[in-house]
């Protein structure tokens, strides 16, 4: 699997948009990127996923690059409900099948 | 709408006590799989079921087995368990296990073992 890079930490004002970025430059063209997010003492949450072409619901939007070697996650009006861990995954078929690694991801702190 | 449930939340157990852990899905799903999360190692898958019927080790397999009890219930059973173990388990299920399919995740089952 592609290897993706978040920043560590980022502050967001409350009804400000949150743009999280990712990057992952070794990206296959089979290869899908997922956002999920954790909200302490719960389980991941799926946020939304893509390939090529950017996404949006009712959640969020995807942005990704045209190379795809980039992408970010765009909360268009962060609540404080919304801080959270949030990982960024690249997924392709694994040799244990299935799987989705998780990495470090990016603590996003919405403030009042 | 209560899409992944785990039970129990939280368990204690001594050194060499075995317990069951159970997670059930309403969303029809047909793929499950089970993780453990620990501090600084993200998740780790450890078991899947791609459909009813069958099971794969994952990543982490070692001293845990599952069942797929049909398609709402997959458990997960720790037959000795070792201070190793300690952990938060996350069960989750998709559709069919496709990579564009996303995996809906449980809140957790918190274990300790002493």
């Amino acid at each position: 699997d592609a290897k993706t890079t978040q920043p560590t930490s980022m502050d967001c004002a409350e009804g400000r948009a949150a743009n999280l970025p990712c990057n992952h430059s070794t990206i296959s063209g089979n290869e899908y990127v997922y956002w999920y997010r954790q909200i302490h003492s719960q389980g991941p949450q799926y946020i939304i996923h893509g390939l090529k072409n950017n996404e949006t619901n009712e959640m969020a939007s995807l942005i990704i690059t045209e190379d795809r070697k980039s992408s970010t996650l765009i909360l268009p009006h962060a609540t404080l409900r919304d801080t959270a861990v949030y990982y960024c995954i690249v997924r392709a078929r694994a040799l244990h099948n299935n799987d989705m690694r998780f990495g470090a991801g990016t603590r996003l702190t919405v403030k009042p | 709408n209560a899409g992944v449930t785990q039970t129990p939340k939280f368990q204690v157990l001594k050194t060499g006590q075995s317990m069951t852990l159970q997670c059930a899905q309403d969303m029809n799903h047909n793929s499950m799989y089970w993780y453990r999360q620990d501090p600084g190692m993200g998740l780790r898958l450890i078991y899947y079921s791609a459909s009813e019927g069958t099971t794969d080790k994952g990543e982490v397999p070692n001293g845990y087995n599952v069942s797929r009890l049909n398609k709402r219930e997959f458990s997960l059973r720790l037959e000795s368990a070792a201070p190793s173990q300690t952990s938060v388990y996350f069960c989750a299920s998709s559709e069919h296990g496709q990579i564009n399919q996303p995996q809906h995740f449980g809140d957790g089952t918190r274990l300790s073992i002493l």
